[in-house]
């Protein structure tokens, strides 16, 4: 079960701002842990794109970006490209449930 | 290059038993902990297991008592033993990797699908 809510979808032309929202709690988000955000193109894996908040591996596009705030955190992608359509999942920890993953997002490019 | 490659996955009828294996590589195995996430067709994302370094595992309600992780660190493997299968346990299993006493998954494999159904 998905503790962590997102909204099912977004959509935006190419070169918009669009955003991912990511609710959860005080045994989650609220309670201080991390939130991480996972990619996962049609037919792939998943594939971490935020660790820890806001930090992006290497090799992640500069155009998308996160943050944190009280129970819930947000992804955005700045300057959409068609590439960029995708499911979008967050992840926690939950102190009762462990690892925790959001209702996930999917992104449409316009 | 880093990489984790599950296999082992297949159709079983309900009450079914399952070995999934990930073999890791281009890493120190040892060093990290290891995790199973498995994903339902149209569906989110679900943590299964975990495997610490030190051997010590975790599982949610959802599967304690029917799923065994375990890992073989000369063989840099992963494997998931998947016992009393059920239809809802339909689903692709991913390995996946974490720094040891982190909560993020930096790496994952290519997924293995199982299929519960009579």
């Amino acid at each position: 079960q998905s503790v962590l809510t997102q909204p099912p979808s977004v959509s935006g032309a190419p070169g918009q701002r669009v955003t991912i929202s990511c609710t959860g709690s005080s045994s989650n988000i609220g309670a201080g842990y991390d939130v991480h955000w996972y990619q996962q193109l049609p037919g792939t894996a998943p594939r971490l794109l935020i660790y820890d908040n806001r930090n992006r591996p290497s090799g992640v596009p500069e155009r998308f970006s996160g943050s944190k705030s009280g129970t819930s955190a947000s992804l955005a992608i700045t300057g959409l490209q068609a590439e960029d359509e995708a499911d979008y999942y967050c992840q926690s920890y939950d102190s009762n449930l462990s690892r925790v993953f959001g209702t996930g997002t999917k992104v449409t490019v316009l | 290059e880093v990489q984790l490659v599950e296999s082992g996955g297949g159709l079983v009828q309900p009450g079914g038993s399952l070995r999934l294996s990930c073999a890791a590589s281009g890493f120190t195995f040892s060093s990290y902990d290891m995790h199973w996430v498995r994903q339902g067709t149209g569906k989110s994302l679900e943590w299964v297991s975990v495997i610490g370094i030190a051997g010590d595992t975790y599982y949610p309600g959802s599967v304690e008592g029917r799923f065994t992780i375990s890992r073989e660190n000369g063989k840099n493997s992963l494997y998931l033993q998947v016992n009393s299968l059920r239809a809802g346990d339909t689903a692709v299993y991913y390995c996946a990797r974490s720094p040891s006493g982190s909560y993020v998954f930096d790496i994952w494999g290519q997924g293995t699908t199982v299929t519960v159904s009579s």
